[in-house]
């Protein structure tokens, strides 16, 4: 089965901080995404990459930052943590063609 | 661009009795892939069922939905639902040609499963 972690789990920041939040995976899928969830807004895209040491804005891509250093890891980065950004944030990899995302366990963000 | 619509925020249900998720799409494209992802409490989203063909049943883990094309829709039934059914899920669809970009996701629907 395909494989995704995150790290951290959880984590808690201040507002203003930088905060980096990461995704690894095992699967050799050259697609990989960041997503945050809000009850209410579904799941919204952030950034995706293709490609090592290439990313895309997606949706919502203001405030965040993204970092694709190798096919296996892609970095979601806040400059500057902000209330609004409380959130759970899924990463997700996926092979090229009509299949299916495979989704990490998730990050509990909470900026105080 | 493509939307995914899902009507129904909430469904709330008593066990043993039938559901149906409404999912609704809008594309300009033909070749497209449709998945049903369910994510249980504290966990992430996982898929459950996924079709690209017009007019055929998927099934899976006593879900069911089928594709068609003329109605834009792909509506998730179950027949008997369970007090493990209680998730979120979300409907979404993958535009050919462009994978890159990932799935587009509707706004999900909760699903509460009553005694």
């Amino acid at each position: 089965e395909a494989a995704v972690t995150q790290s951290p789990r959880s984590k808690v920041a201040v507002t203003g901080g930088k905060v980096t939040l990461s995704c690894h995976q095992t699967n050799n899928h050259d697609y990989m995404y960041w997503y945050r969830q809000d009850t209410g807004h579904g799941l919204r895209l952030i950034h995706y990459s293709y490609v090592a040491d290439s990313t895309e804005k997606g949706d919502i891509p203001d405030g965040y930052k993204a970092s694709r250093p190798s096919q296996e890891n892609f970095s979601l980065i806040l400059e500057l943590a902000s209330l609004s950004q409380t959130a759970v944030y899924f990463c997700a990899s996926r092979t090229g063609g009509p299949y299916e995302q495979y989704f990490g366990p998730g990050t509990r963000l909470t900026v105080l | 661009g493509d939307s995914v619509t899902q009507t129904e925020g909430l469904v709330t249900v008593t066990e043993g009795l039938p559901v149906m998720l409404n999912c609704t799409y809008q594309t300009a494209y033909s070749d497209v892939a449709f998945f049903w992802y369910v994510q249980y409490l504290n966990e992430a989203p996982k898929l459950l069922l996924r079709s690209s063909t017009d007019n055929k049943r998927t099934e899976h883990q006593g879900f069911h939905a089928t594709l068609h094309k003329s109605s834009s829709s792909f509506h998730l039934q179950k027949s008997s639902v369970q007090l493990s059914d209680s998730a979120l899920y979300y409907c979404a669809l993958s535009e050919g040609g462009n994978y890159a970009q990932g799935l587009t996701f509707g706004l999900g629907t909760r699903v509460s499963v009553f005694p």
